[in-house]
């Protein structure tokens, strides 16, 4: 089956940790993105990438790095810096960047909490 | 600058009623639309896509909406609510070379 998935389901991190989120796809889509979920916020982008070794700041990359060594890989990390970092963060692809009038498809999401 | 904006934050309605989630965009030519389902810690699931040709579009689980370019709105329908449809839906759009910008989304409550 073709997808997303995103790893790990649920994680904890202690305040000063670094933790890097997993996203890999077996769709052969060239665009990746993360978003953050705030309640009442919809989606916020982090980061995203339209082809490997390249990607661009989303809207609310502070605290955040990402890497794209890979087409079907799209770590997120999170670093120590994010001042906030609890939330649930979801990746996404699609076959190119926006504006061909494909859809983005979603992994199931991590949700991070910081104890 | 392109934006969405979906009225209503939380609707309800009766099972078996009309449900109806309002979506607006802002942009100076018509844009790519779409409207995504999310149920609780889950992903977005796609429900349905406007991207050119016949303006009412129908998507899974009995959904459609229309596309009204002139009052720039993607409205989300579907004529008998069930107990399933609970969940958050997001308005998003996007136009050639741009990213996908969502909505705050709509949480619907359907009453037994």
């Amino acid at each position: 089956d073709g997808g997303i998935t995103q790893s790990p389901k649920y994680l904890f991190r202690k305040e000063g940790q670094n933790v890097t989120l997993s996203c890999e796809q077996n769709l052969n889509h060239d665009a990746m993105y993360w978003y953050r979920q705030d309640p009442g916020q919809g989606l916020r982008l982090i980061y995203y990438s339209q082809i490997v070794n390249d990607f661009q700041k989303g809207d609310i990359a502070e605290g955040y790095s990402v890497s794209r060594e890979k087409k079907e890989s799209f770590p997120l990390t999170v670093t120590s810096a994010q001042k906030n970092p609890t939330a649930f963060y979801l990746c996404a692809s699609s076959v190119r960047l926006a504006g061909t009038g494909g859809e983005q498809f979603f992994g199931p999401g991590t949700r991070l909490t910081v104890l | 600058a392109q934006s969405v904006t979906q009225l209503g934050s939380h609707v309800s309605v009766s099972e078996g009623a009309l449900v109806l989630l309002r979506c607006n965009y802002s942009s100076s030519v018509p844009p790519y639309l779409f409207w995504y389902v999310q149920y609780p810690n889950q992903g977005l699931q796609l429900l349905l896509k406007y991207t050119t040709g016949a303006t009412l579009v129908k998507g899974i689980n009995g959904f459609e909406a229309e596309f009204k370019k002139s009052e720039t709105s993607f409205h989300l329908t579907k004529p008998s609510a069930h107990m399933s449809d609970a969940a958050e839906y997001f308005c998003a759009v996007t136009l050639v070379g741009n990213q996908f910008y969502f909505g705050t989304g709509t949480s619907l409550t359907v009453i037994p």
